[in-house]
């Protein structure tokens, strides 16, 4: 049973111009939610977080947006660059106030073209 | 950002032979660790959370005396992969929470391939 889906195995998009991408859940108890960036053979890199209490956080180029009644949340990444291309995976858990297992999405592959 | 280093970052081993990886969180104390395993082109998978001073919890499905976790400091992990097999061949990753401030977010490892023959 996957909890947390990514829809889109891949995405391309020229460089300068928005990359959007988009993670569903369905576990109604999941509170918070973060997305990471993979690059082949290494670990992943921790990007942005954004808690249930919010729908936006920002820093830099990066955007999360979530919508609570859509189980639905997306990454915006803006201006793209080619350094942007790797496997972004969404992640999502729930707030125990102590350490607390991530649930992975299947992650997209974004390519960022020149 | 906290840094989480594994060793070693490649191994290959003869079927039936153990492998023990390690998981260090290097400038912070990690009370908790996690090991993902990731097969090609798939999700991380989680395998077990490693707590230090007890024993780890293993999810649903992963074989706890052939995957043995030891926590024994608060900046090493140990993932021990016992008479490994070809079918145990995967890329596996720690992570570590950032201590009481972060603690929802996970700083992970280079990862380890293993390769089994």
């Amino acid at each position: 049973d996957q909890q947390v889906k990514q829809n889109s195995p891949s995405l391309s998009v020229q460089e300068g111009r928005i990359s959007i991408l988009n993670c569903d859940y369905t576990n109604s108890m999941f509170d918070y939610f973060l997305w990471y960036k993979k690059y082949p053979a290494e670990g992943p890199t921790f990007l942005i977080s954004i808690s249930s209490i919010k729908d936006k956080n920002e820093d830099g180029r990066f955007t999360v947006f979530l919508n609570k009644s859509a189980k639905h949340l997306s990454l915006h990444i803006v201006p793209s660059q080619p350094g942007d291309s790797a496997v972004y995976f969404c992640a999502a858990t729930v707030n125990t106030g102590t350490a607390s297992k991530l649930t992975f999405g299947t992650g997209t592959r974004l390519q960022v073209t020149l | 950002g906290a840094v989480v280093s594994q060793h070693p970052s490649r191994v290959i081993c003869k079927s039936g032979t153990s492998v023990k990886i390690e998981c260090r969180s290097l400038d912070f104390q990690a009370t908790t660790m996690f090991w993902y395993r990731q097969f090609p082109k798939q999700s991380l998978m989680l395998m077990a959370t490693s707590n230090e001073g007890s024993k780890a919890t293993y999810e649903q499905g992963v074989e706890k005396d052939k995957f043995l976790i030891n926590h024994a400091s608060l900046t090493l992990s140990t993932l021990t992969v016992t008479s490994a097999h070809p079918e145990d061949s995967s890329f596996y990753i720690c992570s570590a929470n950032g201590g009481i401030e972060s603690y929802n977010e996970q700083f992970f490892g280079p990862g380890t391939r293993l390769t089994v023959l």
